[in-house]
């Protein structure tokens, strides 16, 4: 089925690991996004990417690294994690060519840092 | 400040209630997307808008592009709507182009 796949849907770490979330998409949207979801504070951007090789910070950017080698694909890495990065991530993607079709999410990823 | 505020942040209601959940924006848009989060669930998209008003089945959503505010509004309300309802705006210029702003959300319990 066509759409935004996240992997894995949950993940515990323990403070000062590395590791990745994925994200991928089959739709060919120029536009893929992570965003973090926490009690309280709505759905915040973490990176963007407007295209493969183009990426941007968002609103929350401090901790996480991103790249776009491919339309396909957009990992979300954390370089040594923090109890304060316990949140549910989304990607989500988006085609401005055809904005008739909206964003589609993923089903996110549960992460806790102990 | 918010560049997106939804209210309330909180609604119960009783089945069969018309349901309104309000949204006001104060960044220029491109369009206006009405979210729904089941709880421990993956974001669902409802409507995209840019004018006007849209009706899927018992939901209908309209838009006030001077005013910068929108609408949800259920009706005949049923304990499967129980959901957050999030409204978030795509910007329409500059170096935010494309970018969602996303309200906190409006928690509803809808009882039998």
């Amino acid at each position: 089925n066509a759409g935004v796949t996240q992997t894995p849907k949950f993940q515990v770490l323990k403070t000062g690991q590395s590791m990745t979330l994925q994200c991928a998409q089959d739709m060919n949207h120029e536009y893929m996004s992570w965003y973090r979801q926490d009690p309280g504070m709505g759905l915040r951007l973490i990176h963007y990417s407007v295209g493969a090789g183009i990426t941007d910070q968002g609103e929350v950017p401090n901790g996480y690294n991103v790249s776009r080698s491919t339309t396909e694909d957009f990992p979300l890495r954390l370089l040594s994690a923090a109890p304060s990065q316990t949140s549910v991530y989304f990607c989500a993607s988006y085609s401005p060519g055809r904005p008739e079709y909206g964003y589609t999410f993923g089903s996110g990823t549960r992460l806790t840092v102990v | 400040k918010n560049e997106v505020e939804q209210s309330p942040q909180n609604l119960t209601a009783q089945e069969g209630e018309f349901i309104t959940i309000n949204c006001s924006y104060s960044v220029g848009i491109s369009a206006l997307h009405w979210l729904q989060q089941h709880p421990g669930g993956g974001i669902v998209s409802l409507f995209m808008l840019s004018s006007g008003k849209k009706k899927h089945g018992r939901l209908i959503a309209t838009i006030n592009i001077q005013e910068k505010h929108s609408s949800l509004h259920i009706t005949a309300s049923h304990p499967r709507d129980s959901a957050v309802y999030i409204c978030a705006v795509r910007a329409d210029r500059g170096s935010t182009l494309g970018r969602l702003y996303f309200g906190r959300g409006t928690q509803l319990t809808v009882w039998p």
